[in-house]
């Protein structure tokens, strides 16, 4: 079963932000949210991970709530190539990758 | 860069056949894992490793085995290829870090048809 919950698909105009949302509100303490993506026919990528404060690298910005239930990725400048279907997960520790559906992201120039 | 390779991102088998899916990462990694993807379904966990000659059952293991005698390369096995493995196959590694969550990098994948 999927511990999250996520829009089927979205879109964003190139140039901008694309906030992502995701809800997980059976989260228990010492689970991760992970985010990935995965570009058709490739393997998924790696985005972003975080526990309960806010996280920032090159790719993406990760948003999670106080309450832990839900989070939001952020990729700031959304580009062409970001079309992607993006996966957030829970984890259980030193458990396999459960992907659900994710959300397939379409940046429209 | 972690790096993950798999030794084909095509396949073609016939039904009754032995397969090996080969999967090699550089990064010294001590996990390794074996999914498989298809539509509608998500990834689902077939087997994973946490160290060599050790392999633990994920969530579909059935009619699948592997197998870790190097810590870089871990083979996922179909004994007897049939037409519900046509799938995509994806390996990935990742580092054994105690208690902190280790994140895991994903191969290219492998696309298997079983005819």
């Amino acid at each position: 079963d999927a511990k999250t919950t996520q829009p089927t698909s979205m879109d964003c105009a190139e140039g901008r932000a694309a906030n992502l949302p995701c809800n997980h509100s059976t989260i228990s303490g010492n689970e991760y949210v992970y985010w990935y993506r995965q570009i058709h026919s490739q393997g998924p990528q790696y985005i972003i991970h975080g526990l309960k404060n806010n996280e920032t690298n090159e790719m993406a910005s990760l948003i999670i709530t106080e309450d832990r239930k839900s989070s939001t990725l952020i990729l700031p400048h959304a580009t062409l190539r970001d079309t992607a279907v993006y996966y957030c997960i829970v984890r259980d520790p030193g458990d396999g990758m459960r992907f659900g559906a994710g959300t397939r992201l379409t940046v429209k120039p | 860069d972690v790096k993950v390779t798999q030794s084909s991102r095509y396949l073609v088998k016939r039904t009754g056949e032995k397969v090996f899916l080969e999967c090699v990462q550089d990064m010294d990694h001590e996990n390794m894992f074996w999914y498989r993807q298809d539509p509608g379904l998500g990834l689902r966990l077939i087997y994973f490793s946490y160290d060599v000659k050790m392999k633990e059952k994920g969530d579909i293991p059935e009619g699948y085995s592997v197998s870790r005698e190097k810590k870089e390369r871990f083979s996922l096995i179909l004994e007897s290829a049939s037409t519900n493995q046509t799938s995509m196959y994806l390996c990935a590694s990742s580092l054994s870090s105690g208690e902190t969550q280790e994140t895991q990098y994903f191969g290219p994948g492998t696309r298997l048809l079983v005819l």
